[in-house]
């Protein structure tokens, strides 16, 4: 079964520093990975998706993401940090037949100033 | 163009209640999917509705149930809820609901907790 594994979470970074959000997948079919962000009492937002087309996704708000089959990671960064990051964020991996999204447990990252 | 719409925002039942949330989709998405949020089990699917026919279906009890009306506004309903069932409750919608393929767009949820 597809799932995703999400390292540490909670991350705390100071702000203008380098944000690292690990990722790591399981899935039995090529993946396609998300990344999502949710903000105080809202919605989920996208970040940014991999499908194939290229390894490393840019999405937005600056980050970006690395697809990496060998280490069959995906994870997601942030050259400098800034205080409105501050959020939980998800992994996400479809499931085999494309119907419905697998999310990984979360990692909130606090962001200080 | 107006996003994702949950209604109510905020819900308190008593167990043995039921319960029914609402959610408007993008205008022209036909894909409406649910989603259960909480601290324990994370985020799962529940289900997805599509031209007013249930496609996919997660792993809850029969307690959980939906539909899709005509205008691809889509319903929960919860019966008999339990202690357990409270929960951040997230509808998103999309056009076709191939993940791979189409993204969806997630509403705010519905914040139910049962007393």
């Amino acid at each position: 079964a597809q799932s995703v594994t999400q390292l540490g979470s909670h991350v705390s970074v100071s702000e203008g520093a380098l944000v690292l959000l690990r990722c790591n997948y399981s899935s039995s079919v090529p993946p396609y990975l998300f990344w999502y962000v949710q903000y105080p009492n809202q919605g989920l937002q996208l970040l940014l998706k991999y499908t194939s087309a290229a390894t490393l996704v840019k999405g937005i708000n600056g980050f970006e993401a690395e697809f990496k089959k060998s280490e069959t990671s995906f994870h997601l960064t942030k050259p400098s940090a800034h205080m409105s990051d501050a959020a939980e964020y998800f992994c996400a991996v479809s499931d085999k037949d494309g119907n419905k999204l697998v999310f990984g447990a979360g990692t909130i990252l606090r962001v200080k100033s | 163009k107006a996003g994702v719409t949950q209604t109510p925002r905020y819900l308190i039942k008593t167990r043995g209640q039921q319960v029914t949330l609402s959610c408007s989709p993008i205008s022209g998405h036909r894909s409406v999917s649910w989603y259960q949020q909480t601290p324990g089990q994370g985020l799962q699917f529940l289900f997805e509705y599509f031209s007013e026919t249930q496609r996919n279906k997660g792993n809850f009890p029969g307690r959980f149930s939906g539909r899709q009306f005509s205008n691809s506004r889509s319903e929960m309903n919860v019966s008999t809820l339990e202690l357990g069932d409270s929960a951040l409750y997230l509808c998103a919608s999309s056009l076709d609901g191939s993940i791979r393929t189409d993204t969806q767009y997630f509403g705010p949820g519905t914040r139910l907790t049962v007393l």
